[in-house]
């Protein structure tokens, strides 16, 4: 049973444009939210976290969205840029559990196009 | 900062022998460590807690007397697989975080990719 769901295996997106990659949960227990890029041959850097009592938080060109009604949450990325190409896994802060028990979705292979 | 080294990166043992996967905090102290594993096209599933000085804390489904974990310093948690069968080829990655910033998002290695042949 996938808690953390990321049904786009991958994305396209031209350089300059923006990227938007989606991620839909099922618990609504869940209550902090990380974005992780990885890159080959690389374990999972952290990208941006939101707390569910936001619905946007914003660094740089990234900028993630909650939606807690939806239980629906996303990844903006503008301008995009060809270093951008890699794999972004959704995660969720499972409840009860301690700040490293997180639940990720498959992953989104991002490519970005000169 | 923060970084987290884990060795061997690739590993290939034949069934039945026994792999360790060391997980290092580079830059900093940890008194918890976790353990995650991905099978292909699956996401990274949480399978133990490591824990400095005491026991390490296993997710449901995963058999410790299999996965041995060892978290000897605040510097170093081991995993081992102990009698390895073509099943355990995963890729195992492990993470941690400060121990003195718990609002610190976990910090990862660069995996381990273990196949038993």
């Amino acid at each position: 049973d996938q808690q953390v769901k990321q049904n786009s295996p991958s994305l396209s997106v031209q350089e300059g444009r923006i990227s938007i990659l989606n991620c839909d949960y099922t618990n609504s227990m869940f209550d902090y939210f990380l974005w992780y890029k990885k890159y080959p041959a690389e374990g999972p850097t952290f990208l941006i976290s939101i707390s569910s009592i936001k619905d946007k938080n914003e660094d740089g060109r990234f900028t993630v969205f909650l939606n807690k009604s939806a239980k629906h949450l996303s990844l903006h990325i503008v301008p995009s840029q060809p270093g951008d190409s890699a794999v972004y896994f959704c995660a969720a802060n499972r409840p009860g559990g301690s700040q490293g028990n997180l639940i990720f979705g498959k992953g989104t292979k991002l490519s970005v196009k000169p | 900062g923060a970084v987290v080294s884990q060795h061997p990166s690739r590993v290939i043992c034949k069934s039945g022998t026994s792999v360790k996967i060391e997980c290092r905090s580079l830059d900093f102290q940890a008194t918890t460590m976790f353990w995650y594993r991905q099978f292909p096209k699956q996401s990274l599933m949480l399978m133990a807690t490591s824990n400095e000085g005491s026991k390490a804390t296993y997710e449901q489904g995963v058999e410790k007397d299999k996965f041995l974990i060892n978290h000897a310093s605040l510097t170093l948690s081991t995993l081992t697989v102990t009698s390895a069968h073509p099943e355990d080829s995963s890729f195992y990655i492990c993470s941690a975080r400060p121990m003195d910033r718990d609002d610190s998002p976990l910090h990862f290695g660069n995996g381990t990719r273990l196949t038993v042949t």
